[in-house]
């Protein structure tokens, strides 16, 4: 069953801490990105790597950090630098660099109080 | 950055009639793409149109593309309550390697 698996669904945390969010493919794609999705707005695009060991910042890459040590892997820390953590986070891997759609996970529902 | 404007920002129609989405966007593109979105899920991709395609079908979808405009509209005919979600136009911009950017999306909601 391919796909692309977010963890935990919903994950709450106190004000000040780390917290990293999971992301796992098992599509063989190169590629792998983190959105953040407020309420009733768009995508924003935090970070994407495109080949392992490699990975750039998108447009609101502050206060987070990511790692891509495998391919299959792409985890995500929201780190206590991030002034409004809460907010749905989406993780999403596309093939190819040209006419590529992108596959998302079913998201994770971050609260931080 | 945001690319792609989607318009209406909400859209509420009965069960069986036609629901119009267009998208405008600011810079030359490889492609556009239309995704859904259930309330509290991921996106899942409807369809894909090159930037030298004028129109595409998929099913009960229906795609065009006007480059000279920078526009696109998703037609969805005959529409289901189950077609109820938001919908994002994103688009793959010409001669950077980025990741698709993506609107603000339209909200349908079709009422049984």
């Amino acid at each position: 069953d391919g796909g692309i698996t977010q963890s935990p669904k919903y994950l709450f945390r106190k004000e000040g801490q780390n917290v990293t969010l999971s992301c796992e493919q098992n599509l063989n794609h190169d590629a792998m990105y983190w959105y953040r999705q407020d309420p009733g707005q768009g995508l924003r695009l935090i970070y994407y790597s495109q080949i392992v060991n490699d990975f750039q910042k998108g447009d609101i890459a502050e206060g987070y950090s990511v790692s891509r040590e495998k391919k299959e892997s792409f985890p995500l820390t929201v780190t206590s630098a991030q002034k409004n953590p809460t907010a749905f986070y989406l993780c999403a891997s596309s093939n190819g660099d040209r006419d590529y759609e992108q596959y998302f996970g079913p998201g994770t529902r971050l609260t931080v109080t | 950055s945001q690319q792609g404007e989607e318009d209406p920002q909400a859209l509420s129609i009965q069960e069986g009639e036609n629901a119009t989405m267009n998208c405008s966007y600011k810079t030359s593109i490889n492609n556009l793409q239309w995704y859904r979105q259930n309330s509290g899920r991921g996106l899942v991709h409807l369809i894909l149109i090159r930037s030298n395609e004028r129109e595409k079908h998929s099913g009960r979808l229906r795609v065009t593309l006007d480059t000279s405009k920078k526009s696109s509209s998703l037609l969805i005919t005959a529409s289901r309550a189950a077609d109820t979600a938001s919908y994002f136009c994103a688009t793959e911009r010409r001669g950077e390697a980025t990741p698709l950017v993506f609107g603000k999306g339209t909200r349908l909601s079709v009422i049984a």
